[in-house]
């Protein structure tokens, strides 16, 4: 069954500081792969999105996200973090289109000023 | 862009009440739409597969006769919970698939808080 992991639960950064969020996939075959972001009782913004081709991808708000097959990774980066960032951020990955999207169980961001 | 409109925002009912929740594709038509529930800190559990003119397929242990969908158009998803209990109360989040969109990311509601006392 296709799953996703975000190994961490929770991380913790300084303004200015890089930042990277580790998602890794389980599937047979290279599924759509998303980053969404959550603000606290909000709704779900779309960072970015894989659907094939280059696979650097380039996202809103600056972050960026490197799809490598062989690790089945799908990471997310930034860097340089905004106080704004703070947010749960959560991998997706749908097998196809109009198929359901699988959520990872998230990463909590939070920034220090 | 595309938007999906999520109505209502955040209810507050009595328990034992009937909520209905509306998802509504406002620029684009969508055979299939997407019911998550959302618990707090944790993340998106997909409930029901939702497809225009045809019953909605629900996930493992989701209760179909609780969570009531129906998808009466290209537009419309609804998603009514049923005798509403304290242990309904949570964060449920529409989405949807646009015809003839293949490759293209599903869109969200911006989903609904039910509270049920």
């Amino acid at each position: 069954a296709q799953s996703v992991t975000q190994p961490d639960i929770h991380i913790t950064v300084s303004e200015g500081a890089s930042l990277e969020l580790r998602c890794n996939y389980s599937y047979g075959a290279t599924p759509y792969l998303f980053w969404y972001v959550q603000s606290p009782g909000q709704g779900l913004q779309l960072l970015l999105k894989y659907f094939s081709g280059d696979t650097l991808v380039q996202g809103i708000k600056g972050f960026e996200a490197e799809f490598k097959r062989s690790q089945s990774s799908f990471n997310l980066r930034k860097p340089s973090v905004h106080w704004s960032d703070a947010a749960e951020y959560f991998c997706a990955v749908e097998k196809t289109s109009y198929d359901k999207v699988i959520f990872g169980p998230g990463t909590s961001l939070s920034v220090i000023p | 862009g595309a938007v999906v409109s999520q109505h209502p925002s955040r209810v507050i009912c009595k328990s034992g009440t009937s909520v209905k929740i509306e998802c509504r594709s406002l620029d684009f038509q969508a055979t299939t739409m997407f019911w998550y529930r959302q618990f707090p800190k944790k993340s998106l559990m997909l409930m029901a597969t939702s497809n225009e003119g045809s019953k909605a397929t629900y996930e493992q242990g989701v209760e179909k006769d609780k969570f009531l969908i129906n998808h009466a158009s290209l537009t419309l998803s609804t998603l009514t919970v049923t005798s509403a209990h304290p242990e309904d109360s949570s964060f449920y989040i529409c989405s949807a698939a646009r015809v003839g969109g293949r490759g293209q990311p599903q869109h969200f509601g911006d989903g609904t808080r039910l509270s049920i006392l």
